[in-house]
């Protein structure tokens, strides 16, 4: 079964701080696919990234970066020089190609970071 | 603009009423999905449609309804037998079924109970 770990329940930070979101996965298939998406108070999920799992290399969009790390099954988030803007709650989610038996519509969510960015 | 619309914002349901809650989206997607959040959790999924006129149970279903008549629109109908259904709704819509597709959500609609 797929399961998706966010540790991190709450983060605080000061502006301009670099912050890191944990996410760590579970899954049988050796295709799956990792996202992140953004909630801002306003509720609306906003879609960050999506990767493959054969798709190792690290992105880097803006203040934003990702790190994927099969050997560690984890998916972290960093956002660099924070803003306030940047508060909200993060959710990391996978999805599964449905090798071995598994669903391949499902999106699971782990429980979301609650980031807030303070002046 | 291409998106997907959730209508209302906020509904107040009372004991006993079943309400629908309305998503359309214009963005030509075949799947379309319903989820619930609560407080301090993530998303789970109530049923999803693949195309129309077809659908299929989440994890959490029960008590809940859903229709997919035209390519666009896939409403949720909460009922009485739901008793517990305050909760942030949300909507999703996507290319194809196939987990590689990434899922485009609405803005949710809040629901409350009276």
């Amino acid at each position: 079964a797929q399961k998706v770990t966010q540790a991190q329940t709450e983060i605080s930070v000061v502006e301009k701080e670099d912050v890191t979101l944990d996410c760590v996965y579970e899954t049988r298939d050796t295709t799956y696919y990792l996202f992140w998406y953004k909630q801002p108070p306003s509720g609306e999920l906003v879609f960050l990234i999506r990767r493959n799992s054969f798709d190792e290399q690290n992105e880097i969009s803006g203040r934003y970066s990702w790190n994927f790390q099969k050997s560690t099954s984890s998916f972290n988030f960093t956002i660099t020089a924070s803003q306030v803007v940047d508060s909200a709650v993060y959710f990391c989610a996978l999805s599964e190609a449905g090798e071995r038996g598994g669903s391949n519509y499902k999106l699971t969510f782990g429980k979301g970071t609650l980031l807030t960015v303070n002046p | 603009d291409g998106g997907i619309t959730q209508s209302p914002k906020y509904l107040f349901r009372k004991e006993g009423q079943n309400v629908t809650l309305s998503c359309e989206q214009n963005l030509n997607h075949d799947a379309m999905y319903w989820y619930r959040q609560d407080p301090g959790q993530g998303l789970r999924l109530i049923y999803y449609s693949q195309i129309v006129n077809d659908f299929q149970k989440g994890d959490i279903a029960e008590g809940y309804s859903v229709s997919r008549e035209k390519k666009e629109s896939f409403p949720l109908t909460v009922t009485s037998a739901q008793k517990n259904p305050t909760a942030f709704y949300l909507c999703a819509s996507s290319l194809g079924n196939r987990g590689r597709e990434t899922q485009y959500f609405g803005p949710g609609t809040r629901l409350l109970v009276l």
